[in-house]
């Protein structure tokens, strides 16, 4: 079965500093997405990836896919307290209709 | 418009006892899946709606929970006798067809004493 891993687990950056959060999988990706959850808000959509080399950007953050399709990366330029909360990466599980999820990147900002 | 909504939004109860647990997905959405989150631990998939049909029960982890879906709207999780290993965040999610994107609703905070 496919399986996500999630680096780092945890991550504190200075507000205003640039991250990286990324994401691999055991097997071909066919669809990734990233999701963000904060405590009582249940996850919030972010981006969906699907074709090698895909870049998506929302605000200021960019999720990439990469050519091979194992692997994603979600990066956040200047860093603000309200992009704080857990990072979770999905994949579509080979066609299966539910999502296969990481363990999560708790992002904490300092002020 | 209106995202997916579950209630309640948190429960607390005694071992022992059953529990249902609400979901609203958005309207028009076919799909609708129901995921579990234990503390410290990731989201597990425990069952999945295609309109009325459940083709997907796989992630069930016992005979003491079941789910139910009226028309393409409300779903209803339910777990019978439960046990303190239960307690979770139950999420609820759904989405427009299988295999489009998944919205996902803000939870249900189970505490099994």
């Amino acid at each position: 079965s496919q399986e996500l891993e999630q680096s780092p687990q945890s991550l504190i950056v200075q507000e205003g500093k640039n991250l990286t959060i990324n994401c691999t999988s055991s097997k071909t990706l066919y669809g990734l997405y990233w999701y963000k959850q904060k405590y009582g808000e249940g996850l919030i959509f972010l981006m969906m990836l699907q074709k090698g080399g895909e870049e998506k950007s929302h605000e200021k953050i960019t999720a990439k896919l990469d050519e091979k399709k194992q692997q994603s990366s979600l990066h956040i330029t200047a860093s603000q307290p309200s992009h704080a909360g857990i990072y979770l990466c999905g994949a579509d599980g080979e066609g299966a209709q539910k999502l296969v999820f990481g363990q999560g990147t708790r992002l904490t900002i300092n002020p | 418009g209106a995202g997916v909504s579950q209630s309640p939004s948190n429960k607390v109860t005694e071992k022992g006892k059953d529990v249902e647990l609400r979901c609203d997905p958005i309207s028009g959405h076919t799909a609708l899946y129901w995921y579990r989150q234990r503390l410290g631990q990731g989201l597990e998939f425990l069952i999945y709606f295609q309109g009325n049909s459940a083709p997907d029960k796989s992630g069930l982890p016992s005979d003491r929970f079941s789910a139910e879906r009226t028309g393409e709207s409300v779903s209803t999780l339910t777990i019978q006798r439960t046990q303190q290993e239960d307690s979770a965040v139950y999420l609820c999610a759904s989405s427009l067809v299988a295999l489009n994107t998944q919205y996902f609703g803000p939870g249900t905070r189970l505490t099994v004493l």
